[in-house]
């Protein structure tokens, strides 16, 4: 299975900070890649797809950009409502698998 | 706007077998997209399991294929899990799922709100 690392654990922030996390495919996943948000007791929620196309209702200070095996989630000014756990998923393998999560935490 | 709802016992006995059933409202499951299950051990990430097409197309992940059975009931706009032999490590919260549409490899776009299942003796 294609195994999915993302970068910080764990990250402390600012509100108006510029945010960026990394996620790492062990093997090329073309641009099948997608990221999510998840606040505690509260189920996932799509963020990006297909590494940069952004999910309806998402706001614009979210993006996603890489292609292959490395890949980034930037948030351009981070808001109170962003401070959550951010998950990538890849979706190029018959399994499909996720990073094991980023925390934004308040600085 | 699709809703899905997970439903079943909140505690299973080692060794037994664990049945969800997840019911989709908002959207008739015989139209098409691909429905799934996901589940994520407390504190931990998530792991995909198991997903299935309205025509009864299923795929599994390789590490619980020998214990997972997904089904669907097109008539009761429901569709469900079945994980058997259960042990601690599966102690989770299961989330029901719909892909993104296209093909059943597309990322979820509408998850239940995820219910805690717990194996304890």
């Amino acid at each position: 299975d294609i195994q999915m690392t993302q970068s910080p654990s764990t990250l402390s922030a600012s509100v108006g900070d510029r945010v960026t996390i990394t996620c790492r495919a062990s093997q090329s996943i073309s641009s099948w890649l997608a990221w999510y948000q998840q606040k505690p007791g509260k189920a996932p929620k799509l963020l990006i797809y297909k590494t940069s196309s952004l999910e309806s209702g998402v706001p614009s200070r979210f993006s996603g950009s890489g292609s292959g095996t490395d890949f980034t989630l930037t948030i351009s000014s981070l808001q109170p409502d962003d401070f959550a756990t951010y998950y990538c998923q890849q979706y190029n393998g018959y399994s499909r698998t996720f990073g094991q999560g980023t925390k934004v935490e308040i600085k | 706007q699709v809703q899905l709802q997970e439903s079943g016992p909140g505690l299973v006995k080692p060794s037994e077998t664990l049945s969800l059933t997840c019911a989709v409202s908002g959207y008739s499951i015989s139209s098409g997209y691909y429905w799934g299950w996901i589940r994520q051990p407390p504190g931990k990430g998530l792991e995909w399991i198991a997903t299935i097409h309205h025509s009864g197309t299923t795929y599994y992940t390789r590490s619980l294929k020998n214990r997972v059975t997904i089904s669907i009931d097109t008539s009761k706009n429901q569709f469900s899990l079945n994980l058997n032999s259960v042990t601690a490590a599966d102690t989770a919260v299961y989330f029901c799922v719909r892909h993104k549409t296209g093909d059943e490899y597309n990322p979820f776009d509408s998850w239940g709100q995820g219910t805690l299942v717990t194996v304890f003796s």
